[in-house]
């Protein structure tokens, strides 16, 4: 069974930084891309961000070039998103998840809440 | 990068046909075939339905199809059933990044 579970959400000030990780198992996480995929409170789907199964090529959404970074470790089966200069509106429940372009499988999601 | 637009509601009857529309340019949609579509219930992950314009991952019934004409894709749930409320995205490869829809609120009555 596919498994995609995200941590490291949370609250954090403005300009603050949060590193999310996405622990993965039952496929063989290495020979495919992977994505984060954002939905603020109350709103629809966002694409963030995609990396290659090698992390050689990685894509980010404007909105976040630059204060975003994707990365993987596949000796570790996992995903990450490392967020800098954290806005309001970054907040939303961050999805990762199994695909570069087909979203096949969704892990359930880690808020995060960009307040003072 | 704006977000394909969609409808923001459709409804029908059970058993009943509805389609969504999606509607991107020739950047987007109408350049690629990489069009897909998920299904979110409240408070759940998004589930994909449709993949690459018109087809369906195992265990999505037959019920949902997928086209697409030019800078439009769509999305057809025949036969509705209750559990097919729910919202509705489309995704399309845009050329190294990704842009969803707007969203649809499917009713049935």
């Amino acid at each position: 069974e596919v498994q995609l579970v995200e941590s490291g959400g949370g609250l954090v000030q403005p300009g603050g930084s949060l590193r999310l990780s996405c622990a993965t198992s039952g496929f063989i996480f290495s020979t495919g891309w992977m994505s984060w995929v954002r939905q603020a409170p109350g709103k629809g789907l966002e694409w963030v961000a995609n990396i290659k199964e090698d992390g050689s090529v990685k894509n980010h959404v404007d909105s976040v070039k630059g204060r975003f970074t994707i990365s993987r470790d596949n000796a570790k089966n996992s995903l990450y998103l490392q967020m800098n200069s954290l806005r309001a509106e970054d907040t939303a429940v961050y999805y990762c998840v199994r695909g570069g372009t087909n979203f096949a499988q969704w892990g359930q999601g880690t808020l995060v809440t960009v307040s003072s | 990068q704006s977000a394909l637009t969609q409808p923001p509601s459709a409804s029908g009857s059970p058993g009943q046909s509805v389609t969504i529309s999606c509607t991107g340019t020739s950047s987007d949609v109408g350049g690629y075939n990489y069009v897909s579509w998920y299904q979110q219930h409240p408070g759940k992950a998004p589930k994909l339905m449709i993949y690459e314009v018109s087809k369906r991952p195992s265990g999505v019934p037959d019920r949902f199809s997928g086209s697409k004409s030019g800078n439009t894709a769509s999305l057809t749930v025949s036969g509705l059933q209750a559990e097919d409320e729910a919202d509705y995205y489309c995704n399309s490869y845009a050329g190294s990044n990704n842009v969803f829809g707007t969203g649809t609120k499917v009713t049935v009555l």
